[in-house]
C-alpha cells in the first residue's frame, strides 16, 4: 500500500498570505494525485487532479505540482474561505489512498 | 440537479450488518465509476471501495475486504455497500463519490454525497 505524508499537519498563516502544502508518496505515483479541500460538516471537493489540473470551478489562485514522490499544492493568496483542512489522494496502486490532511488555520 | 444522496447508516452492534445505498440523479450513472470513502469521527478520509461503471470490476480496502460488498443497479441509479461483521473500526461517515471522468476512468471523485454516519457500538 502507497503511504501519503502530508506537512505540515497545521500550518497557521493569514489571509493574503501564500500557503504552500506539501504530500509525499512511499513510492512513485507517477502524476496520479489529487488534492481536495473539506470545511467542517461538509464533504471533500475536489481541486486538483492528476498533480496539476484545476477540476472545473477552482479558483486559479490554486495550483498543483510535482511528479513521483513528491507534490505540492500552492494557494497563491489566501482567501477567508480557504481555510480548511487539505488531502492528497493516489490512484496511481490499488488501494487507492489518502494523506492523513493538513489543517490550514487563521493566524 | 446533479446530486448524490446517501442512506441507511445506523447504530448496529459489533458483527451485525448494515447495507447503505447512493440514489444519483442529475447524470448518467451508469457511465460513471463510484466509490465509497469513510471518515472516522475527528479523523482524515479512507478510500474503502469502488465499482466500475458496468459494475464488471470492483476493489476494496483491504481493511474491509471480505465483510463489505459493492454492487450498483444502473437502472435504479443507486450505488450500494452491504457492510457484515461490522467492526468498532468501522464507525464513520460514509460517502458516496462519483468519478470526475467518463471515458476512461480516473477515480479521482468530482461529486460526494453529504454522507451516512455508520455507529458500531453494543
Amino acid at each position: 500500500e502507497i503511504v501519503l505524508t502530508q506537512s505540515p499537519a497545521t500550518l497557521s498563516l493569514s489571509p493574503g498570505e501564500r500557503a504552500t502544502l506539501s504530500c509525499r508518496a512511499s513510492q512513485s505515483v507517477s502524476s496520479y494525485l489529487a488534492w481536495y479541500q473539506q470545511k467542517p460538516g461538509q464533504a471533500p471537493r475536489l481541486l486538483i487532479y492528476d498533480a496539476s489540473n484545476r477540476a472545473t470551478g477552482i479558483p486559479a489562485r490554486f495550483s498543483g505540482s510535482g511528479s513521483g514522490t513528491d507534490f505540492t499544492l500552492t494557494i497563491s493568496s489566501l482567501e477567508p474561505e480557504d481555510f480548511a483542512v487539505y488531502y492528497c489522494q493516489q490512484r496511481s496502486n490499488w488501494p487507492h489512498t489518502f494523506g492523513q490532511g493538513t489543517k490550514l488555520e487563521i493566524k | 440537479e446533479v446530486q448524490l444522496l446517501e442512506s441507511g447508516g445506523g447504530l448496529v452492534q459489533p458483527g451485525g450488518s448494515l447495507r447503505l445505498s447512493c440514489a444519483a440523479s442529475g447524470f448518467t450513472f451508469s457511465s460513471y465509476a463510484m466509490s465509497w470513502v469513510r471518515q472516522a469521527p475527528g479523523k482524515g478520509l479512507e478510500w474503502v471501495s469502488a465499482i466500475s461503471g458496468s459494475g464488471g470490476s470492483t476493489y476494496y480496502a483491504d481493511s474491509v475486504k471480505g465483510r463489505f460488498t459493492i454492487s450498483r443497479d444502473n437502472s435504479k441509479n443507486t450505488l450500494y455497500l452491504q457492510m457484515n461483521s461490522l467492526r468498532a473500526e468501522d464507525t464513520a461517515v460514509y460517502y458516496c463519490a462519483k468519478d470526475l471522468a467518463t471515458v476512461t476512468t480516473s477515480w479521482y471523485f468530482d461529486l460526494w454525497g453529504r454522507g451516512t454516519l455508520v455507529t458500531v457500538s453494543s
